[in-house]
């Protein structure tokens, strides 16, 4: 399986800031994927994150809020725009190559004040 | 209508005993069933999986079956140990072609010594 960084672990945010949180896979992959993870919670896809064009979004997700880039086959970033408390959740990356099966990566906390 | 759905939300069993946890969807076309489990604090991991071409798949202490008809798919857990105590998730593809997994509800199954 590939192996997938995330950078930040964990942060605590001020409201009306922004964080970029990055995933690195070791290995090309041929899809990418946000999700988000509120404490208690299933895993909800934001968005999946396409090499060289803009990410597709989820219903109840838009780019302005959540503004994502993938430059190429093993690193994306997603941005959290403009950050209120709601937004404090745990985000993960997740990777799939040919066969659909997804790993997902550590996570990064957010804490919004 | 949610294209996964997951029961029970919360398990407990003794240990040695046998867990199950279904899910059902909605689309006849998905072929990808994988289950995940999440520990306390960390990220999701892939136990197990199976393809609609199969009925049954074993891994030691873990199974997977999956009744194409009725649209289910159980996973099941038998001597059950403490250090199976976790959050369980299944997934299945969005209806729509590509393979983009929603997530059940979870199961939060704890296993008593």
């Amino acid at each position: 399986s590939a192996v997938i960084s995330q950078k930040p672990s964990r942060d605590i945010c001020q409201r009306g800031t922004s964080l970029t949180i990055q995933c690195q896979v070791d290995s090309q992959v041929t899809m990418m994927f946000w999700y988000r993870q509120q404490p208690g919670q299933s895993l909800t896809l934001i968005a999946t994150a396409n090499q060289g064009s803009e990410a597709t979004y989820e219903s109840g997700f838009v780019i302005d809020k959540f503004p994502i880039s993938r430059p190429n086959l093993t690193f994306s970033t997603l941005t959290v725009s403009n950050m209120s408390p709601e937004d404090s959740s745990i985000y993960l990356c997740s990777v799939s190559g040919t066969t659909d099966t997804q790993y997902f990566g550590p996570g990064t906390r957010l804490t919004v004040l | 209508g949610e294209n996964v759905e997951q029961h029970p939300s919360t398990l407990s069993v003794q240990e040695g005993d046998s867990a199950v946890i279904k899910c059902t969807y909605s689309d006849s076309a998905s072929n990808y069933f994988p289950w995940y489990k999440q520990e306390l604090g960390k990220r999701p991991q892939l136990i197990i999986d199976i393809r609609s071409n199969v009925g049954e798949k074993k891994d030691q202490r873990i199974a997977v079956t999956l009744n194409k008809t009725a649209k289910h798919f159980s996973l099941h857990i038998t001597e059950t140990q403490p250090e199976d105590s976790a959050v369980y998730f299944c997934a299945a593809p969005k209806p729509g072609g590509s393979y983009i997994p929603t997530f059940g509800r979870g199961t939060s199954l704890i296993v008593h010594p």
